[in-house]
């Protein structure tokens, strides 16, 4: 299995912060790679797909960069409905990989 | 609007068949462009792919999980479902049904989850 390494764990951060977590996979998986959000209690919701392409719906001050085995998301101007937790899946090979997650607290 | 629901008991016993099922409205199972699958997630902690099948074709399971677990369709009901044999306390978790694009493509599409707790 592909393993996916996120950090940092936790991200102290306020409201208007640019903020950044990275995600790193064990091997090449060129730019399959994916960024979800989850609120407690509630099922994650898709941010980037295939590394940079920003899902619908999602504000702009999300954004997704990185190819081959190194990853970055981006939030601009952090906003208060942008403290959660965020993970990193990589889509490039079975069974499908999620890193453990980034906390980001105010 | 694509909608998915779990549903299935709480509380499992030890040893026991965990059994969830994941009803699809708003959309058809049929759909030729999409897998549908299950994904879990201990409380606390991170995400674990279960498996996925496209409606007419063989499910994939992770392997970490294949020799206990199935999932099928039942296309008259818009359906698909999850069974996991022989569970233990390390099968506590939420469990969400999920639409998928592709075999390991992104989650566009998730259920609300439901939690599954194995005791006795």
């Amino acid at each position: 299995d592909i393993q996916m390494t996120q950090s940092p764990s936790s991200l102290p951060a306020s409201v208007g912060d640019r903020v950044t977590i990275t995600c790193r996979a064990s091997q090449y998986i060129s730019s399959y790679l994916n960024w979800y959000q989850q609120k407690p209690g509630k099922a994650p919701k898709l941010l980037i797909y295939a590394a940079s392409s920003l899902q619908s719906g999602v504000p702009s001050r999300f954004s997704g960069s990185g190819s081959g085995t190194d990853f970055t998301l981006t939030i601009s101007n952090l906003q208060p409905e942008d403290f959660a937790n965020y993970y990193c899946q990589q889509s490039y090979s079975t069974p499908p990989t999620f890193g453990q997650g980034t906390k980001v607290e105010i | 609007q694509l909608q998915l629901q779990e549903s299935g008991p709480g509380l499992v016993k030890p040893s026991e068949t965990l059994s969830l099922t994941c009803t699809v409205t708003g959309g058809s199972i049929s759909s030729r462009s999409y897998y549908w699958g299950w994904i879990r997630q201990p409380p606390g902690k991170g995400l674990e792919w279960i498996g996925s099948m496209y409606y007419s074709g063989s499910p994939y399971y992770n392997p970490s999980l294949k020799s206990r677990v199935t999932i099928y369709v039942d296309t008259s009901k818009n359906q698909f479902s999850l069974k996991v044999t022989s569970v233990t306390a390390a099968d506590t978790a939420v469990y969400y049904c999920a639409r998928h694009p592709g075999i390991a493509a992104a989650v566009t599409d998730w259920g609300q989850g439901t939690l599954a707790t194995v005791s006795s």
